[in-house]
């Protein structure tokens, strides 16, 4: 069936080097995605989208990469923090308002 | 801070009980949205509210309903619960009513345990 998931359960980093957070998608069929970001005890954070008519998009030392052909989405971190430890999460939203999270991956920043 | 308000922060009740969780928009904020998040499937979106009115809905059993007031704050019921509905339930809001290009600010969440 289609899913949104992640090809690294858990990922950890040296303070300052960068990251990158991946995610397969197998629905094409989507309007955008959106990556969150989740620290222990909260809620969801919205960190980016991005239009599925685009491939790249760049925010503040946070760039999302799609690649349509094989269904792939990722996440950079640039100079990664121990503030950024916690797990991400890629969404797809289709047109029906269909919104569904991949299980997410646990960023660990080693200072 | 989000800016967004859920109640209560915790819950415990009993199989076949009925709860009901509420959450409190930003300001300025018309769309409501609940999502379930539990260790076996992840963050589901169930519904989505936009001024008072059903937009969305996503995986939303029939045992769970929701509203939004007059006042824009919304309530979760779940009903006849199950011990596979303990979860933590996450309120967002957002400024408009669709999910394009419209930031969702979460909620703290409100940990619900059925024993």
């Amino acid at each position: 069936g289609e899913s949104v998931g992640l090809h690294l359960p858990t990922l950890s980093v040296q303070e300052g080097d960068n990251s990158i957070i991946n995610c397969a998608y197998s629905n094409s069929a989507s309007d955008y995605f959106i990556w969150y970001k989740q620290e222990s005890g909260k809620g969801p954070q919205f960190i980016i989208d991005i239009r599925s008519n685009m491939d790249k998009r760049q925010g503040q030392r946070v760039t999302v990469l799609l690649n349509k052909t094989v269904k792939h989405l990722s996440l950079q971190i640039a100079a990664t923090q121990p503030g950024d430890s916690a797990v991400y999460f890629c969404a797809e939203v289709k047109r029906a308002h269909d919104m569904r999270f991949g299980a997410g991956t646990r960023l660990t920043v080693k200072p | 801070d989000s800016g967004v308000t859920q109640t209560p922060k915790h819950l415990i009740t009993a199989t076949g009980q009925r709860v009901t969780l509420r959450c409190s928009p930003r300001s300025g904020d018309l769309s409501v949205y609940w999502y379930q998040q539990s260790l076996d499937q992840g963050l589901q979106f169930l519904i989505q509210y936009y001024n008072g009115e059903e937009r969305a809905k996503g995986n939303i059993l029939e045992r769970f309903s929701a509203q939004q007031f007059p006042d824009l704050h919304s309530e979760l019921n779940l009903s006849s619960l199950e011990l596979g509905d303990s979860a933590l339930y996450f309120c967002a809001s957002s400024r408009k009513g669709d999910l394009s290009y419209n930031e969702q600010f979460f909620g703290p969440g409100t940990r619900l345990t059925v024993l």
